[in-house]
């Protein structure tokens, strides 16, 4: 089975740009980078998604290089609702979460 | 409109009693999967489902069992063999395939008493 590999925590000013990476050495040809926020007592809400080079929407920005062993989930100007629990995954035939980054935004 | 729905959301039970989550999608997907969330920790899968009449174990799931005969329903009873059943449950759902967005039910917490 992959996994992933997340920092457990990250602190981060109000207004900063966040970068958040994760290592997944042994991805599979067929998964897609899948980046889910979790806030307490709720279930993850869908972020990104990317197979390679480099994804944007309207919330966060996706990189992702050619050997498609890391990737990194960028959130511009975070402020202080953006305090949750981050999480990568591989998504191919199944979802599986691995421990996620807690990231504490700060005033 | 189209979701996800767990229920219920607080759930006390006494030891050595079998208990039922229900998870409902109204979202037309063909996989659905049950994890279990620890405080403070990620969430671990219990079982999934792919397709209706079929289902396998993901990595916790002694102690618990799965049913999917229809599409919309993917019930999961906590045993009284599960040691520690207090935990936060999730149940999710996609299309099947590799890219597309997971939904998540807004959990049950199920407390032993």
């Amino acid at each position: 089975l992959a996994k992933t590999t997340q920092p457990i925590s990250m602190d981060s000013y109000e207004g900063q740009e966040v970068n958040i990476t994760c290592s997944h050495n042994n991805i599979a040809t067929n998964d897609y980078i899948t980046w889910y926020q979790q806030f307490p007592s709720q279930g993850p809400r869908f972020i990104i998604q990317g197979y390679k080079t480099k994804v944007t929407n309207e919330v966060a920005s996706l990189f992702i290089p050619a050997d498609r062993k890391s990737s990194t989930l960028s959130l511009p100007r975070v402020s202080l609702s953006d305090t949750a629990v981050y999480y990568c995954l591989l998504q191919g035939n199944n979802l599986f979460f691995g421990t996620g980054t807690r990231l504490t935004v700060i005033p | 409109d189209g979701g996800i729905t767990q229920s219920p959301k607080y759930l006390f039970r006494k030891e050595g009693q079998n208990v039922t989550l229900s998870c409902e999608q109204n979202l037309n997907h063909d996989a659905m999967y049950w994890y279990r969330q620890d405080p403070g920790q990620g969430l671990r899968l219990i079982y999934y489902s792919q397709i209706v009449n079929d289902f396998q174990k993901g990595d916790i799931a002694e102690g618990y069992s799965v049913s999917r005969e229809k599409k919309e329903s993917f019930p999961l009873t906590v045993t009284s063999a599960q040691k520690n059943p207090t935990a936060f449950y999730l149940c999710a759902s996609t299309i099947r395939g590799m890219n597309t967005e997971a939904f998540f039910g807004q959990g049950t917490r199920l407390t032993v008493v």
